[in-house]
């Protein structure tokens, strides 16, 4: 049982736009930065959004990041089928002093 | 270029201990925190622990019984030490380097962990 909360899978056709959402607590969304990442298959992470909305050099701006109260969102514009992967929210607990990820969610470019 | 290389042991009895080594190569060492993040086959991300820039550790509440990480800033390595593994152990282990705000930037290329007897 992950400490934040993603939905397993989520879908959409090339072109189109998707969001991911990630809920925690105030111990730990509601308090810290939220980070993002992207998994291809057999590969590490990627970080993809930094401090909640920030995206490191190279990353493309159809990838954004929101938060509000104690639930983020990743944003993905511009679908393209080499978007399929398993993203992940990350931040630090401030309760257990420790870091904490979401569970993952599939994303299925259709 | 940051790149982190990290070595050990992929295989392992019960009750062994698990050794890992993470090296930094292309950037400081020091004034960062560096962590251990595993993933089970088929599942989401684990964070084990971290070495901060200050040295001191800080472990999942979790494994914290289980688990040493250490930095030697001589050689700009940290490492993570895993005892008395069982199979709920087996997993791929990533290096990481935790950013000056938020965030692991830069990741190891993983190490796959096999606990059977």
């Amino acid at each position: 049982q992950s400490v934040l909360t993603q939905p397993p899978s989520v879908s959409a056709a090339p072109g189109q736009k998707v969001t991911i959402s990630c809920s925690g607590s105030s111990s730990n969304i509601g308090k810290n930065y939220v980070s993002w990442y992207q998994q291809l298959p057999g590969t590490a992470p990627k970080l993809l959004i930094y401090d909640d909305n920030k995206r490191p050099s190279g990353i493309p701006d159809r990838f954004s990041g929101s938060k509000s109260g104690t639930s983020a969102t990743l944003g993905i514009n511009g679908l393209q089928t080499g978007d399929e992967a398993d993203y992940y929210c990350g931040t630090w607990d401030s309760s257990l002093y420790a870091g904490v990820f979401g569970g993952g969610t599939k994303l299925t470019v259709l | 270029q940051v790149q982190l290389q990290q070595w050990g042991a992929g295989l392992l009895k019960p009750s062994e201990t698990l050794s890992l080594t993470c090296a930094v190569y292309g950037g400081s060492f020091s004034g960062y925190s560096w962590s251990w993040i595993r993933q089970p086959p088929g599942k989401g991300l684990e964070w084990i622990g971290e070495i901060t820039h200050s040295g001191s550790p800080n472990y999942s509440p979790s494994l914290k019984s289980r688990v040493t990480i250490s930095g030697d800033t001589s050689k700009n390595q940290f490492s993570l030490k895993l005892s008395s593994v069982t199979a709920a152990d087996t997993a791929v282990y990533y290096c990481a380097r935790v950013g000056s705000t938020s965030g692991w930037w830069y990741w190891g290329q993983g190490t796959l962990v096999t606990v059977s007897s």
